[in-house]
């Protein structure tokens, strides 16, 4: 299994623009997680799915629209990129199987400079 | 030793010590704890979970402390290598949700 995989790994944007984060997860897992980590800072949780059709705000959604047509696909879109989403951004997957716990599987993460 | 500045907290160790990094966690009604490991440029990275009703994990090289009385968290590494060198976070959830919530996190800093 590839597991999670980003692309692309980094872009630049101007004040502005639009774009797409692609997010795929080969392991079938039914939720997935959009999160922006800031540097020096922890993860925030932009959106997430708990199956395909489904979809949810989390902590910081402002700026950001998810869809998630499939189980193995999540792509995060930004409208009017501003550098305040300078971040690097983190999709992650896992498994809902009725364990009380959740292990999230990350992807390697995508650089995003708005300038 | 462990420093809290504008930048993530820092702990440096030197090889072969054990490291013990700490966590205060914010829900006293949180039923899941887990710590991740993220390496330089790379995704996090899951390492070792536990359940508010234990007060102690082993792992391979590593044990995870639960306090619930003072919401404290510790993750332990025995004999550290410089391939521990990473930021470590640790993450609470409550068991229905399955959406964690992330702590600040810590760079350990492992020098030979």
């Amino acid at each position: 299994n590839a597991g999670v995989t980003q692309t692309p790994k980094f872009r630049i944007l101007k004040i502005g623009q639009s774009m797409t984060l692609q997010c795929t997860q080969d392991m079938n897992h039914n939720y997935m997680y959009w999160y922006r980590q800031d540097p020096g800072m922890g993860l925030k949780l932009i959106y997430y799915s708990v199956g395909a059709g489904i979809t949810d705000k989390g902590e910081v959604p402002n700026g950001y629209n998810v869809s998630r047509s499939t189980t193995e696909d999540f792509p995060l879109r930004l409208e009017l990129a501003a550098p305040s989403q300078t971040s690097v951004y983190f999709c992650a997957s896992s498994l809902r199987d009725g364990s009380s716990y959740n292990e999230q599987f990350f992807g390697p993460g995508t650089r995003l400079t708005v300038l | 030793g462990e420093s809290v500045g504008l930048h993530l907290p820092t702990l440096s160790v030197q090889e072969g010590d054990n490291s013990i990094i700490n966590c205060a966690y914010s829900n006293s009604a949180s039923d899941y704890f887990i710590w991740y490991k993220q390496e330089s440029g790379k995704g996090p990275q899951f390492i070792i979970d536990i359940r508010s009703n234990m007060d102690k994990r082993q792992g391979q090289r590593v044990t995870v402390l639960l306090n619930k009385t003072v919401k404290h968290l510790s993750l332990q590494i025995a004999a550290t290598q410089p391939g521990d060198s990473a930021v470590y976070f640790c993450a609470e959830g409550l068991g229905g949700s399955y959406i964690p919530t992330f702590g600040r996190g810590t760079s350990l800093i492992v020098h030979p």
